[in-house]
C-alpha cells in the first residue's frame, strides 16, 4: 500500500536553530513529491515539487531534497514566522490524487 | 488574481440535514479536488473533477456524498443526512491541468463542518 510518513510529529526550535524535517515514502512509481505549509485554520500553501532523486529546491530559509526513499525539508536559521505544520504528499501511479503524510508541527521560539 | 475560494467558511448542521460546500477554483483552472481533514488522520483525498465530469471518486463514500463541477459556477460537495462523524474540515484544491500527474494543487481556506 502506498504510504507517506513524516517525522518528527512535532518539533520545537529556538530562533536561528537550523533543523530538518523528514518525509519517507513507499509508493510505486513516484511522479512527484510535494511540500506544503499549513497555518492553523487555513488551507495548505504550496512550497515545492520534487520530481527525481537528487533534485533540490530552495525558497528563502527552506530547502527541499529528494532521495529514492525520502525527502527532507531543511530549515536554515528559522524565524518565529516559520512556525506552521509542514505537510508532504506524493503522487504516484496513473492517477492525480495525492497521498499525504500527517505533517510535522514546527514551533520556532523567539 | 484571486485564489481558490470556498464558502461557507463555517457550517453548522444538525444530524439528518444536508450540507452544501462550494468551491470556486482559481481563474483559468479547470481541475478541482476535494479533501477532508481530521486532526488524527491528515488530509484524505475524496474526489477529483474536471468541468462536467467526475474523474476519480475513489475516496468518497458511496452513500450520502456527491460532488459536481458544472460548466458554469462553482464545484459543490454535497453531504446528505449528515452524521456527527462528518464533522471535519473540507478543503478544495484547484489545478490548471497543464502538467499532467504532477499538476500543482492550490488550496482554498476550507469549510469547517460541525454536525450537532
Amino acid at each position: 500500500e502506498d504510504q507517506v510518513t513524516q517525522s518528527p510529529e512535532a518539533l520545537r526550535l529556538q530562533e536561528g536553530e537550523s533543523s530538518s524535517l523528514n518525509c519517507s515514502y513507499t509508493v510505486s512509481g513516484l511522479r512527484g513529491l510535494f511540500w506544503y505549509r499549513q497555518d492553523p485554520g487555513k488551507g495548505p500553501e504550496f512550497l515545492f515539487t520534487l520530481y527525481s532523486a537528487g533534485e533540490e529546491k530552495e525558497k528563502e530559509r527552506l530547502k527541499a531534497t529528494l532521495t529514492k526513499k525520502e525527502s527532507f525539508l531543511h530549515i536554515t536559521a528559522p524565524k518565529p514566522e516559520d512556525s506552521a505544520t509542514y505537510l508532504c504528499a506524493a503522487n504516484a501511479g496513473n492517477n492525480r490524487k495525492l497521498i499525504w503524510g500527517l505533517g510535522t508541527s514546527l514551533a520556532v521560539n523567539p | 488574481n484571486a485564489g481558490v475560494m470556498q464558502n461557507p467558511r463555517h457550517l453548522v448542521r444538525r444530524r439528518g440535514q444536508e450540507a452544501r460546500l462550494r468551491c470556486s477554483p482559481m481563474k483559468g483552472h479547470s481541475h478541482v479536488y476535494w479533501y477532508r481533514q481530521l486532526p488524527e488522520e491528515g488530509l484524505k483525498f475524496m474526489v477529483y473533477l474536471q468541468k462536467e465530469n467526475i474523474i476519480d471518486e475513489s475516496g468518497m463514500p458511496k452513500e450520502r456524498f456527491s460532488a459536481e463541477f458544472p460548466k458554469e459556477g462553482p464545484s459543490i460537495l454535497r453531504i446528505q443526512q449528515v452524521v456527527r462523524g462528518d464533522s471535519a474540515a473540507y478543503f478544495c484544491a484547484s489545478a490548471s491541468g497543464t502538467s499532467g500527474f504532477t499538476d500543482t494543487q492550490y488550496f482554498g481556506p476550507g469549510t469547517r463542518l460541525t454536525v450537532l
